[in-house]
Formats: C-alpha cells, sequence, structure tokens
C-alpha cells in the first residue's frame, strides 16, 4: 500500500515558538493531502485540504495564520504551527489521497511548554 | 447532513471469538465507505473499502465488510479476534468522489486472552 511518513514524530516546545511538521508520500506522487488533529480518545478533526501548487483549504473555525500549510512539491506538505500555546498540544496527523482512498501518516505528537 | 455513527464506544471480545465492530451512515447518495484501524500513539491503517460491487469486502488482517443498503450499514467482522486485534476503529465514508472522510467516534475494540 501507499506509504506516508511524518516528521517529527514527537515534539516538545516552548509557548510563543514555531514547529513545523512535514508529511511525505514515499512511494506515489499526491496532489491533495490532508491535515488532521487528534485529542486523546477522541475522533479526528479535519484541519485543512492540502493541494499541490495552491493554498490550502482551511475547515471552519480553524485560523488559517495559526496553522499555515505548504504543499509545494507532489510529495511534501508541511503544517506550521505558529506561535504555539499550550492549547495547541495536540496529535496532529496528515493524509495522502491516491485515487478515492487516503493513506495516512504515523502522526506527529505535539506539546507545548 | 451527511453522518456516520459507530454505536458501540467500546467492544470487548474473548481471542478466538468473532468479532464485529458496527457501523451506520446516513442516506445521501452513494457513498465510498471506509474502515480503519487506529493504535495507540500512531496513525490511522487502511483497512478495506467499499466503492460498489459485491456487498462483501475483504481487507488487510482478515476483516471483512458488509455492506447492506437497506439497513446503511457496513459493520466489520472477523471470524475468529486476536488479542494483536485490540485498537480504536474508524469508520469513514465519503459522499462526494474527491470529498472528504467524515470520521465517526471510533470504537475501541479488547480482545482478550
Amino acid at each position: 500500500g501507499a506509504v506516508v511518513s511524518q516528521h517529527p514524530s514527537w515534539v516538545i516546545c516552548k509557548s510563543g515558538t514555531s514547529v513545523k511538521i512535514e508529511c511525505r508520500s514515499l512511494d506515489f506522487q499526491a496532489t491533495t493531502m490532508f491535515w488532521y488533529r487528534q485529542f486523546p480518545k477522541q475522533s479526528l478533526m479535519l484541519m485543512a485540504t492540502s493541494n499541490e501548487g495552491s493554498k490550502a483549504t482551511y475547515e471552519q473555525g480553524v485560523e488559517k495564520d495559526k496553522f499555515l500549510i505548504n504543499h509545494a512539491s507532489l510529495t511534501l506538505s508541511t503544517l506550521t504551527v505558529t506561535s504555539a500555546h499550550p492549547e495547541d498540544s495536540s496529535f496532529y496527523i496528515c493524509s495522502a489521497r491516491v485515487q478515492d482512498t487516503q493513506y495516512f501518516g504515523p502522526g506527529t505528537r505535539l506539546t507545548v511548554l | 447532513a451527511q453522518s456516520v455513527a459507530q454505536p458501540e464506544d467500546q467492544v470487548n471480545v474473548a481471542e478466538g471469538n468473532p468479532l464485529t465492530v458496527k457501523c451506520t451512515y446516513s442516506v445521501s447518495g452513494n457513498p465510498y465507505l471506509f474502515w480503519y484501524v487506529q493504535y495507540p500513539n500512531r496513525g490511522l491503517q487502511f483497512l478495506l473499502k467499499y466503492i460498489t460491487g459485491d456487498n462483501l469486502v475483504k481487507g488487510s488482517y482478515g476483516f471483512e465488510a458488509e455492506f447492506n443498503k437497506s439497513q446503511t450499514s457496513f459493520h466489520l467482522k472477523k471470524p475468529s479476534a486476536l488479542v494483536s486485534d485490540s485498537a480504536l476503529y474508524f469508520c469513514a465514508p465519503i459522499y462526494n468522489q474527491g470529498g472528504k472522510l467524515i470520521f465517526g467516534q471510533g470504537t475501541e475494540l479488547s480482545v482478550k486472552p
């Protein structure tokens, strides 16, 4: 199956700093990638749809200036959490679509102190 | 409205017994239906999908699911559960081709020896 990687797998940062998370499709090209957020024991919440070469489409209630998404190539999308605060601590998961199926990365655990 | 329901927060099964994880979806066109599994602190792994054709779909790790249009259900099944099947399971339809996955709350499966 299609393989999606994320880096880093976990990160701890100080409040006010910015953190970048990378999502890569390893064995296929993905024009569309997705970014999700998951709280403990809860379902996934779609944050935005990342389209290669164009602006991301954000879900209602997601601050686009806080969660910057860049999809500069067909194998890489990045999510930058700017001026992070403790409430941004969460598990962030990306996915990439191959035809009709989304394949997910292993997730990134962000802890903001 | 486009939605999905997993009526059981948790399912407990003894190893070797058959398991069923339930999923029902709202009727809105002809959705594509997916099952994903999530192990602790990991991303989601694709198990199987129904697009069209045979109502019984076979997927990874011995799992299968049956599409039932009259009951708007897509229950996940396995004839003989393993302890290693213990994880969080998500049912997710897509209502428009190229659209977003709609995630349910997930069902925690616990398989005891």
